[in-house]
This record gives structure tokens, C-alpha cells and sequence, in this order.
């Protein structure tokens, strides 16, 4: 059973780029949301895709956009980077809402 | 806003007593709360959970207790080992809104 994979582990952008973050869900798990986490503070929740679908989202502006694929995959896209933007980015997958499974993150660095 | 919230940044204890970590949240429509283990260089790994329906769950030596009417839930671990050492983060779910509380990064001393 394969886990949560994301890509790439690294990034450094400038200010005012457009970055693409993927994330490959663990087998049979259909539900993958996305997390920012500042250094010192706990996962914020961007959003969920279940099934292709937008299934919520948190207080993140319409920069941040998402897909989700037939195979259950996800890309995280942020527009128009900001300084405040770099940060760790979680992926995680699940089944069930209630037990997420975390990839290892991509450290976004915005100059 | 910060809804679920550990107020303790950090923690140490021995090897083989007892940790305890808190958190409180203050959103009462949560139904479901986990614990997360975090190592550096790795995503939270899922330790134990719980439904708002009940106030104790038991995990080997884990056990999360949850007081509703404080809103306030703790995970104990005993005996604590070394390789407990790690950020603990606290999270609170309600439908598809998932809060994680800052962490508090445990060390158990040998």
C-alpha cells in the first residue's frame, strides 16, 4: 500500500509567480484535502476535493485554486505568490473525513 | 480565528512517567477529535480519535479524554518513551472543516 506522495519536496518562487503543488492520494482513498502550515503554527485547512468536487473550503482567498483527478490525485495552484505565502504545504488523503493520512509536505519558499 | 488552541508549547517529562497534553476549542458544532504526531521532515501522523458521543478512548498507551461541556480535551500517554518525542497537534472536526490546534512539542527525557 502506497502512501501520501507530494511534489516536490522544495520550491523557491518570487513574488508575483504562480506555483503548482501535486499530491497523490493513498490507494482506495477517494477525499484529499490541502494545508498551509506557518513555521510554529498547526495546519490551516485551504480545501477538500471528494470526488472531483470542491467539498469545502477555509479562509483562503480565490488565488488558491485546486484539482482533483479520476485517479484521486490533487494539484494545490497558487496565483500571484505573496511573501506570506511560503510556508509547509500538507496534502492528506482519507476515506473517511474523520482519518486523514499526510504526505511529507512541500516547503514553498516565496522571495 | 483560532478555535482549537494548545496552550502549551512545549512539554517535558521523564522516560516512563506520565504526558499529558491539552487543548481546548471553543467551536461547540465539533463531533470529532484527533490527535496528530508530528516528526520533523514528516507530514502528521494520525494517533488517536475521538467521537464528541464519547469522552474516553484507549490505544495501547494512548488515551484521549474529552470534557464537552469545557470543551476541553487532553491526550495522556503512559508509560512515555523516548520515541514519544515529537509536535503533538490537537484537531476538531466539524463535517468537512478541519481545525488543528498549534502543536506542543513533547519531550521525553531517558
Amino acid at each position: 500500500e502506497t502512501g501520501v506522495t507530494q511534489s516536490p519536496t522544495h520550491l523557491i518562487k518570487t513574488r508575483g509567480q504562480q506555483v503548482t503543488l501535486r499530491c497523490s492520494s493513498q490507494s482506495g482513498h477517494n477525499t484529499v484535502s490541502w494545508y498551509q502550515q506557518a513555521l510554529g503554527q498547526g495546519p490551516q485547512f485551504i480545501f477538500q476535493y471528494y470526488r472531483e468536487e470542491e467539498n469545502g473550503r477555509g479562509n483562503f482567498p480565490p488565488r488558491f485554486s485546486g484539482l482533483q483527478f479520476p485517479n484521486y490525485s490533487s494539484e494545490l495552484n497558487v496565483n500571484a505568490l505573496e511573501l506570506d505565502d511560503s510556508a509547509l504545504y500538507l496534502c492528506a488523503s482519507s476515506f473517511d473525513i474523520n482519518e486523514q493520512f499526510f504526505g511529507p509536505g512541500t516547503r514553498l519558499t516565496v522571495l | 480565528d483560532q478555535q482549537v488552541k494548545q496552550n502549551s508549547p512545549s512539554l517535558s517529562v521523564q522516560e516512563g512517567r506520565i504526558s499529558i497534553l491539552n487543548c481546548d476549542y471553543t467551536n461547540s458544532m465539533f463531533d470529532y477529535f484527533l490527535w496528530y504526531k508530528k516528526y520533523p521532515a514528516e507530514g502528521p501522523t494520525f494517533l488517536i480519535s475521538i467521537s464528541s458521543i464519547k469522552d474516553k478512548n484507549e490505544d495501547g498507551r494512548f488515551t484521549v479524554f474529552l470534557n464537552k461541556s469545557a470543551k476541553h480535551l487532553s491526550l495522556h500517554i503512559v508509560p512515555s518513551q523516548p520515541g514519544d518525542s515529537a509536535v503533538y497537534f490537537c484537531a476538531a472536526n466539524n463535517h468537512n472543516d478541519m481545525r488543528f490546534g498549534a502543536g506542543t512539542r513533547l519531550t521525553v527525557k531517558p
